[in-house]
């Protein structure tokens, strides 16, 4: 079965760095999206990406994050200026059609120190 | 604002035993509701979901009915396994608009042979 992958697993980064999170949905899947999850925390709301924009996004996406799809396969979250608070677990889904549930990949630790 | 509550964790049973994670929701009109299951190092996957009232979603031994009346979405499971060791997420989404799921904080299972 199709699977939605992300990398890397883990990263670790210095505060203050940019970081970029990579997800390669599903082939034939045209929304994308990202949350995150802090730990013990909820699953989180991001970002939605559909015909190359943004279709939706959260209170939490502010001018510290851009996504793109730069080619025909991967989805990337960039990160700017990164926080000790970005510290979470993100992950990427995907979907052929909106009403559809989504499709999500394993996730990226992301550790700020 | 929609928002799901679920049962604090972890909860431990054995092997066998019977199963109810519990979960309620606020909302207006008749979202659908969802349960996901994340194991250890994966991503979250669809484990059942019912999109009216009174409607009762299945999958893999695992069932929720959708009660209107008491917005509730109750998992239950009558002879649980060790695989089915994981973190259970309630989510809903809201009627004619978004499709972007509102997650629970997840409720840790852990069964012992």
């Amino acid at each position: 079965e199709p699977e939605v992958t992300q990398t890397p697993s883990h990263q670790v980064t210095q505060m203050g760095q940019e970081v970029i999170l990579r997800c390669v949905p599903i082939s034939n899947h045209l929304y994308f999206y990202w949350y995150r999850q802090i730990l013990g925390q909820k699953v989180e709301f991001l970002v939605s990406f559909y015909n190359n924009e943004i279709s939706e996004k959260s209170e939490i996406f502010d001018d510290q994050f851009s996504v793109e799809r730069p080619d025909g396969s991967n989805f990337t979250l960039k990160i700017r200026s990164t926080k000790l608070e970005d510290s979470a677990m993100y992950f990427c889904a995907s979907t052929r059609d909106r009403d559809q549930p989504q499709h999500f990949g394993d996730g990226t630790r992301l550790s700020i120190l | 604002g929609n928002s799901v509550t679920q049962m604090e964790g972890p909860v431990t049973l054995s092997e066998e035993a019977f199963l109810t994670i519990n979960c309620t929701y606020t909302a207006t009109g008749y979202p659908s509701l969802f349960w996901y299951v994340q194991y250890p190092g994966e991503g979250l996957q669809l484990l059942l979901k019912a999109t009216k009232a009174d409607d009762k979603g299945s999958n893999k031994g695992f069932e929720a009915t959708y009660r209107k009346e008491t917005t509730s979405f109750h998992l239950e499971k009558g002879s649980v396994q060790v695989s089915d060791s994981a973190v259970y997420f309630c989510a809903l989404t809201p009627p004619g608009g978004s499709y972007i799921p509102t997650f629970g904080r997840g409720t840790s299972l852990i069964v012992h042979p």
